[in-house]
């Protein structure tokens, strides 16, 4: 089993749209989470980090179940922009410990 | 001047060939990674370096080898390239911020092709 798992979608949604991906981790050690965003053929990039229960940017809010072992990403009025795929990532342990990055979820906002 | 570069860009070889990718940043960290990226499975870790003098095996190393050169520089080699080491290539860096946190700065990419 993967350490992170995430539905790879796509998920195709007009503007304005409320939009949730989920992820679960797998490993209880896991202590720190982020949401980087993949344009195509691109670099990922950083656009969330989770440390506690949630985090809010914007139009867009993290939230973090550890009884659960789950990752929420929600993206409110969507933008054509945000259409690219999403990429759940974990860290076990302390700052040290490696990432593990999901397969990310598609997502494509249609006007 | 993009912060992590990657040469080359994009690269085909054949198999059995031997070849370098590498990876510069002027971000002054520490910390670089090289991952691959496949449809369907993600990024996995194949090589990281917390320092010049360090080196440590990711998830699939196997058939690469890396070289930290400098601060700035981390190489990645493919000692004799097979076909199923055809991906998209990405080198990272990092750095803990005041807050003890780490955020990952991703190079732009090497596409490798192997025949």
């Amino acid at each position: 089993r993967k350490e992170v798992e995430q539905d790879p979608g796509p998920f195709n949604v007009p503007e304005g749209a409320t939009v949730a991906f989920n992820c679960t981790y797998s490993n209880s050690a896991s202590q720190s989470f982020f949401w980087y965003r993949q344009d195509c053929r691109k670099e990922p990039k950083l656009l969330m980090s989770v440390y506690s229960s949630g985090n809010e940017d914007g139009r867009f809010t993290a939230q973090l179940n550890r009884a659960s072992q789950y990752i929420s990403l929600l993206i409110r009025d969507s933008k054509l922009s945000d259409s690219a795929t999403y990429l759940c990532v974990g860290r076990r342990g302390s700052t040290l410990g490696r990432l593990y990055f999901g397969r990310g979820t598609q997502l494509t906002v249609w006007p | 001047d993009a912060d992590v570069t990657q040469t080359p860009r994009n690269r085909i070889t054949k198999t059995g060939k031997r070849i370098m990718l590498e990876c510069s940043q002027t971000k002054g960290h520490d910390r670089m990674y090289w991952y691959r990226q496949d449809p369907g499975l993600g990024l996995r870790l194949i090589y990281y370096s917390f320092d010049v003098k360090d080196i440590n095996k990711g998830e699939i190393s196997d058939g690469y080898s890396v070289s930290r050169q400098a601060q700035a520089k981390f190489s990645l080699s493919l000692e004799s390239a097979i076909p199923n080491q055809t991906a998209l290539y990405f080198c990272a860096t990092s750095d803990l911020d005041e807050e003890g946190q780490e955020t990952q700065y991703f190079g732009p990419g090497t596409r490798l092709l192997v025949l």
